[in-house]
C-alpha cells in the first residue's frame, strides 16, 4: 500500500510569485486536506476536497486555491506569495471527509 | 471556536523515566481526539483516534486517554527513539469543514 506523497520536496520563491504544490492520495481514499506548518506551531487546517468538491475551508484568504483530479490527487495553489507564507505545507489523506487522516511528507515553502 | 491546548510544550526525560502528555480541548461536538508523533521536517504520522471519554488505545509504550475536558498521552518506559513532538489534533460534529483543530505540539526529548 503506497502512503500519501508530496512533491517537489522544498521549494524557494519570491514575493509576489506564484507556487503550485502536488499531493497524491493513498490508495483507497478519497479525501485530502492540506494544512499550513509555521515553524514551532502546529499545523493549520487550510481546505478539504472530497470526491474532486472543496468540502470546508480553513481561515486562508481567496489566493490559496486547489483542485483536486478524479484519481483523488490534489494540488494546492498560492497566489501572490508573500514572506508569511514560508512554512511547512502538509496534504493528508482519507477514507472519507471524517476519517482518519494520514499525513505525507511535506514540501516546505520559502518565501524570499 | 475549536481550541487545543498542550502542556508540557517540552520536556526533557531521562530513558525508562515515565510521564505523561496533557490535551486540553474544547469543542462544539467532538467528533474524535487524535494523537500524533511528528520528527522534525517530516510530517505527522498517526498514532491514536479516540471518540469518546472513557476510551483508551494502546501502543508499544505508549496509552491514550480521553475525558470530556482532556486527553493524556502516557509513556512508560520511554527510549531515545521516543523523541519527537506529539501532536493532539480534534475533529468537530459540524457541518462544513471537517478539518483537524491542532495544539502546538509537546516536544519530548528522551536522554539516554
Amino acid at each position: 500500500e503506497t502512503g500519501v506523497t508530496q512533491s517537489p520536496t522544498h521549494l524557494i520563491k519570491t514575493r509576489g510569485q506564484q507556487v503550485t504544490l502536488r499531493c497524491s492520495s493513498q490508495s483507497g481514499h478519497n479525501t485530502v486536506s492540506w494544512y499550513q506548518q509555521a515553524l514551532g506551531q502546529g499545523p493549520q487546517f487550510i481546505f478539504q476536497y472530497y470526491r474532486e468538491e472543496e468540502n470546508g475551508r480553513g481561515n486562508f484568504p481567496p489566493r490559496f486555491s486547489g483542485l483536486q483530479f478524479p484519481n483523488y490527487s490534489s494540488e494546492l495553489n498560492v497566489n501572490a506569495l508573500e514572506l508569511d507564507d514560508s512554512a511547512l505545507y502538509l496534504c493528508a489523506s482519507s477514507k472519507d471527509s471524517i476519517g482518519e487522516q494520514f499525513f505525507g511528507p511535506g514540501t516546505r515553502l520559502t518565501v524570499l | 471556536e475549536d481550541q487545543v491546548t498542550q502542556s508540557p510544550e517540552a520536556l526533557r526525560l531521562q530513558e525508562g523515566e515515565s510521564s505523561s502528555l496533557n490535551c486540553s480541548y474544547t469543542v462544539s461536538g467532538l467528533r474524535g481526539l487524535f494523537w500524533y508523533r511528528q520528527d522534525p521536517g517530516k510530517g505527522p504520522e498517526f498514532l491514536f483516534t479516540l471518540y469518546s471519554a472513557g476510551e483508551e488505545k494502546e501502543k508499544e509504550r505508549l496509552k491514550a486517554t480521553l475525558t470530556k475536558k482532556e486527553s493524556f498521552l502516557h509513556i512508560t518506559a520511554p527510549k531515545p527513539e521516543d523523541s519527537a513532538t506529539y501532536l493532539c489534533a480534534v475533529q468537530a460534529r459540524k457541518g462544513g469543514a471537517d478539518g483537524l483543530t491542532f495544539g502546538k505540539g509537546t516536544h519530548l526529548i528522551i536522554q539516554p
